[in-house]
C-alpha cells in the first residue's frame, strides 16, 4: 500500500524558513518523481513543484510564486522528500500535499501558518 | 498558463440522479505521444484530494465504475452515473501537459 506521510508544517514567521518532509512507502521511491501540492484553506489547489527521480536527472521544477524561494530535494536511500521553503510570505500560508509521479497518491498534508 | 475552467461550480444532485461537469482548457491536453493529459480528482471534506480518472478516461484503482470521463483535445466531462451520498465534496480537474500543473476552480457537488 501506498504512503505519504508529510511532517514539519509548523508556524512561522515572515521572512523565516522551514522544511517539510514526506517519507514515503509501499513503492520504489527511487523509481518515480515527486511533487508538492498546496492549498489555501477552503481555497482550490496550487501545484508547487517536483523533482524528477535520479534516472532522469533528479531535476526540478517550481511554480513561478515559489521559484528562487522554494527548493525541493529527496533522500533515495531513506524514501524521502522535502520541501526547503525560505522567504517564507503570508501568503505561503497553506496546507502542503506530497503526491507521488503518478499524481495519483497524495499525503495527508501538512499545515504551514506564516504569521507575525 | 494553461486556463482550466469548470461548469458548474455548484452541483445539487439527488441521490440515484447522474451528474456532469464539464472541463475546458484553453490548451489542448493531447501530446505527441498520444496521450491526454487531463485529470480529475475529487475532494471530500477534510481529507486530501484523490484521484479518480487519469488520462481523461482510465479510472484510478479502487474509484467505483459510475465515474467515468470522457472528451479530447480542450473539452472534457466527468459523468457520475447514479449519486450517492459519499460523492460529496469539490470536483477538480487538473492538466499536467505544460508546466505550470493548473487546476480548474472546482465543482462542489451537494445533496439535494
Amino acid at each position: 500500500e501506498v504512503q505519504l506521510v508529510e511532517s514539519g508544517g509548523s508556524l512561522v514567521q515572515p521572512g523565516r524558513s522551514l522544511r517539510l518532509s514526506c517519507t514515503a512507502s509501499g513503492f520504489t521511491f527511487d523509481d518515480y518523481a515527486m511533487s508538492w501540492f498546496r492549498q489555501v484553506p477552503g481555497k482550490g489547489l496550487e501545484w508547487v513543484g517536483f523533482i524528477r527521480s535520479k534516472a532522469h536527472g533528479g531535476t526540478t521544477e517550481y511554480a513561478a510564486s515559489v521559484k528562487g524561494r522554494f527548493a525541493i530535494s529527496r533522500d533515495d536511500s531513506n524514501s524521502i522528500a522535502y520541501l526547503q521553503m525560505n522567504s517564507l510570505k503570508t501568503e505561503d500560508t497553506a496546507v502542503y500535499y506530497c503526491v507521488d509521479g503518478s499524481l495519483g497518491y497524495w499525503g495527508q498534508g501538512t499545515l504551514v501558518t506564516v504569521s507575525s | 498558463d494553461i486556463v482550466m475552467t469548470q461548469t458548474p461550480l455548484s452541483l445539487p444532485v439527488t441521490p440515484g440522479q447522474p451528474a456532469s461537469i464539464s472541463c475546458k482548457s484553453t490548451q489542448s491536453l493531447l501530446h505527441s505521444d498520444g496521450t491526454t493529459f487531463l485529470y480529475w480528482y475529487l475532494q471530500k471534506p477534510g481529507q486530501p484530494p484523490q484521484l479518480l480518472i487519469y488520462a481523461v478516461s482510465n479510472r484510478f484503482s479502487g474509484v467505483p465504475d459510475r465515474f467515468s470521463g470522457s472528451g479530447s483535445g480542450t473539452d472534457f466531462t466527468l459523468k457520475i452515473s447514479r449519486v450517492e451520498a459519499e460523492d460529496i465534496g469539490v470536483y477538480y480537474c487538473m492538466q499536467s501537459i505544460q508546466l505550470p500543473y493548473t487546476f480548474g476552480q472546482g465543482t462542489k457537488l451537494e445533496i439535494k
